[in-house]
């Protein structure tokens, strides 16, 4: 079965450090891949989306992530974080002719200390 | 408002009892996703409408849980006799099958507990 895996369940950063999460999918053809981004109390917001094309994506708050076919990775990336990045992060992916249902990783918990 | 709307966002109830939940996509969006999601997992997939056809159902969907979309725009999804297991937050999402980009826009959730 298709599958996401998210390697890191909990991260802990000091504001301006560097983040990356990593985020690895089983093979299934050709594919469609997402980070979702809940805050507190709030609901799941795409954070960034690769469909085709440039494999380095840039999406929302200065967050971007790498395509990478031949290690089936999607990493997430910010050079500075802040604290208002506190959040849980989602690394999903559809296949495609799968009827688009959203395969979700577990989430990795963010917390930025201030 | 024009994004996805979940109604109530908050239900608690009693083992046993029967509880529906409603989904209003965003208005244009031909499919419509529902999504179960317990603490410490992501999201995962229940469901989901093209128009009013369900066409596909996980195998976490057992035969006390039914979901509908008779007009092809509003959804339920309705639990019968509730289990303490199936405490969690129910998730809908709508896309458009002719935007080309398949993006899913996620409500914010209806938060179930079974006492």
């Amino acid at each position: 079965a298709q599958s996401v895996s998210q390697h890191n369940h909990h991260v802990i950063l000091s504001e301006a450090a560097s983040l990356e999460l990593g985020c690895n999918y089983s093979y299934g053809g050709t594919v469609n891949l997402f980070w979702y981004v809940q805050y507190p109390g709030q609901h799941l917001q795409l954070l960034l989306k690769y469909f085709s094309g440039d494999p380095l994506v840039k999406g929302i708050k200065g967050f971007e992530a790498e395509f990478i076919k031949s290690k089936f990775s999607f990493n997430l990336r910010k050079p500075s974080v802040q604290w208002s990045d506190t959040a849980e992060y989602f690394c999903a992916v559809t296949y495609m002719n799968r009827d688009d249902k959203i395969i979700f990783g577990k989430g990795t918990r963010l917390h930025i200390l201030p | 408002d024009t994004g996805v709307s979940q109604d109530p966002r908050h239900k608690i109830t009693k083992r046993g009892q029967n509880v529906t939940f409603r989904c209003d996509p965003i208005s244009e969006h031909n499919r419509l996703y529902w999504y179960r999601q317990t603490l410490g997992q992501g999201p995962e997939f229940l469901t989901y409408f093209q128009n009013e056809a369900q066409l596909e159902k996980s195998r976490l969907l057992s035969d006390r849980f039914s979901a509908e979309r008779p007009k092809g725009s509003f959804s339920t999804l309705e639990i019968q006799r509730t289990e303490q297991g199936d405490s969690a937050m129910y998730l809908c999402a709508s896309s458009s099958s002719t935007s080309g980009s398949n993006e899913q826009f996620f409500g914010p959730g209806t938060r179930l507990t079974v006492l």
